[in-house]
């Protein structure tokens, strides 16, 4: 069964310190893909990074990257010079292959940035 | 290119009540995935569509169906609603193309369901 892990409930960051949000995950399958999403207070799900199982680099999308260490299982997600409008919950997801939509998620960590 | 929408925003129903909500997916996405969130349960998938068939199913009773129409435009229906029914309902679109797990999912605004 797939699983994702967050250990996180609550964390605070300094205005414009980086923040790392751990997350592992448990899954069988060889390909697949682990994702990062942040949900504002007001709701919606928010895209900010993706890995696949096959990637030997991690990715990066601007001031969010992701650190994928295969071997322990865990894609933490690293966010440089935090910013105010940053406080949200942030979910981390994954997905196999085969499975027609199936994102399974994390309960999350919710970040708060202090001024 | 315009995001994914849902409609309504929010709704106020009784239970016993039947309910359907209503997304919209990017433009030129297949797939689309609706998703429940509780707090207590967190995210939980429900279905999800392609080509208006259904080909994945989470673990949720009947009550809960849905439907995918020609133009890629989906629709959830909630039948008899019970009070664990209030949640947040949001759903997602994407390519699908050859069915990569790094396809991204991309998610609308979200329905909030109350049920009273």
């Amino acid at each position: 069964a797939q699983k994702i892990t967050q250990t996180q409930p609550g964390m605070f960051v300094q205005e414009k310190e980086a923040v790392t949000l751990d997350c592992t995950y448990d899954t069988s399958d060889q390909s697949y893909g682990l994702f990062w999403y942040k949900q504002p207070s007001s709701g919606e799900m928010i895209f900010l990074i993706y890995q696949g199982s096959y990637d030997e680099q991690n990715a990066t999308e601007g001031r969010y990257s992701l650190n994928f260490q295969k071997a322990r299982k865990s894609a933490n997600l690293v966010i440089s010079a935090s910013q105010l409008g940053d406080s949200a919950m942030y979910f981390c997801a994954m997905r196999v292959r085969g499975s027609q939509g199936n994102l399974i998620f994390g309960k999350g960590t919710k970040l708060s940035v202090k001024p | 290119k315009a995001g994914v929408t849902q409609t309504p925003r929010y709704l106020i129903k009784t239970r016993g009540q039947q309910v359907t909500l209503s997304c919209s997916p990017i433009s030129g996405h297949r797939s689309v995935s609706w998703y429940q969130q509780t707090p207590g349960q967190g995210l939980q998938f429900l279905f999800e569509y392609f080509s208006e068939t259904q080909r994945n199913k989470g673990n949720f009773p009947g009550r809960f169906s849905g439907r995918q129409f020609s133009n890629s435009r989906s629709e959830m229906n909630v039948s008899t609603l019970e009070l664990g029914d209030s949640a947040l309902y949001l759903c997602a679109s994407s390519l699908e193309l050859g069915g990569n797990p790094t396809d991204t999912q991309y998610f609308g605004p979200g329905t909030r369901l109350t049920v009273l």
